[in-house]
This record gives C-alpha cells, structure tokens and sequence, in this order.
C-alpha cells in the first residue's frame, strides 16, 4: 500500500530564504508526483507535476525533483515571500495500468514565512 | 472558466441529519474526484468517477455515504445519517485524465 510522508510537518523561516520541503513514497511504480499548495479556507493549487520519467521541474522560484528509485521528492523554493505561507502537500499517482486514478496525498508541510 | 464550483461553502447540522454535497466540474473534463480532507487522516479519495461512471468507490467509509452523477456537469455527495465524525472539509476535483486534476474550494461540514 503506497504511503507518502512529508518532513517537516511545519517549517518556519525569515522572508528571503531558500528552503527544501520532502516528500517520500513507499512503492516507486508511480505515474507521476505533484505538489500542491493550501491557503487556508481554499482548495488546492497544483504548483508543479513531475512525471515517472523526468528527474524535476520548475517553474519561477519552485524546482521540484524526483528520485524514484529511493522514492523521494523534494520541493525547493528560493527567496522565500511572506506570500509562499501556506501548506504544501505532495501527492503521487498510481500507475495508468492499474486505472485507478487514485492520488496518494501527504500530511502536508505548513509554512510560514516572516517578514 | 470559474473551475470548480462546489455548494455549500459552509453547512452546520445536527447529528441525525441529511447532508447533500454539490459539485459542478470543469466543462469538457471526464473524471470527477470526491475527496475528504481532516486533520487525522489528511486528504483521502472517496470516490471517482469517469464519464458519469463510478469507477472506484473503494474509498467510501460506510454505507450512509453516497455519491450521484446524473450528467457530466452535476455530482452529489450524500450523508445520510450524518455523524459529528463526519464533521471535515470534502473537495470535489475534475480533470481530462486521473493524474491531474483540479479541485474545488471545498465544502465546509460541521455535525454537531
């Protein structure tokens, strides 16, 4: 049964700094990664999706990567804004052949940016 | 396009009650997600469908939770009766295929 976990599970840092969120899987045979963003009282946003094949993606100041061999994911974002506060969940899916389209979601890493 | 549009934003009821969840998806998408989000157990899948079709329902907890699509821009979520541990955030989700979706702002339930 495929379980995600993300460490830590609430960081807190001065605006401007680079930091690294993780996410890992337990089961390899994933179709692809995302990670999401949560605003309190709002759905989710996807922030950036890595397919089984790719190593990572980025997009502005967020570069995701994918090990999926040790099954791990991280999430970097650099110059932190008061605007990044929020909760981060990451999430794989199950692979096509198995048609389950199943996301498997982590606790999430809640973070808090300070002026 | 407005995404996805679910209602209510908010419900607080009475242990005992019916509660109906709506969701509109995303025009043109296939696949349409319920999924339930608590602080114990983080967001889980309840339930998908594909082309009005439930595909996988394996994640519903229990009998008195039910969910409808009777055409590609309308789905419910019943509970019925509702229970104070049923009290969590549900989102509904679309998407063109199972791998990226698009949720909803969530619906807001209180049992109280």
């Amino acid at each position: 049964k495929q379980e995600v976990t993300q460490i830590p599970a609430a960081l807190s840092v001065p605006e401007g700094e680079n930091l690294v969120l993780n996410c890992s899987f337990t089961d390899s045979a994933i179709y692809n990664l995302q990670w999401f963003r949560q605003d309190p009282g709002k759905g989710l946003t996807s922030l950036l999706l890595i397919q089984s094949s790719q190593r990572e993606q980025t997009s502005g100041r967020l570069n995701a990567s994918l090990d999926k061999s040790s099954g791990r994911s991280t999430l970097y974002i650099a110059a932190s804004q008061p605007g990044d506060s929020a909760t981060y969940l990451c999430a794989v899916s199950q692979p096509v052949s198995s048609n389950t389209g199943k996301l498997i979601f982590g606790q999430g890493t809640t973070l808090q940016v300070k002026p | 396009d407005a995404g996805v549009i679910q209602s209510p934003r908010h419900e607080v009821t009475e242990m005992g009650q019916e509660v109906t969840l709506r969701c509109k998806p995303i025009s043109g998408h296939d696949y349409l997600f319920w999924y339930r989000q608590t602080m114990m157990r983080g967001l889980e899948l309840l339930i998908y469908f594909n082309n009005n079709v439930p595909i996988d329902d394996s994640g519903m907890p229990e009998d008195r939770f039910s969910a409808k699509m009777p055409n590609a821009s309308f789905s419910t979520l019943k509970i019925q009766p509702s229970e104070p541990r049923d009290s969590a955030v549900y989102f509904c989700a679309s998407s063109f295929d199972p791998h990226t979706i698009y949720f909803g702002e969530g619906s807001w339930l209180t049992v109280v």
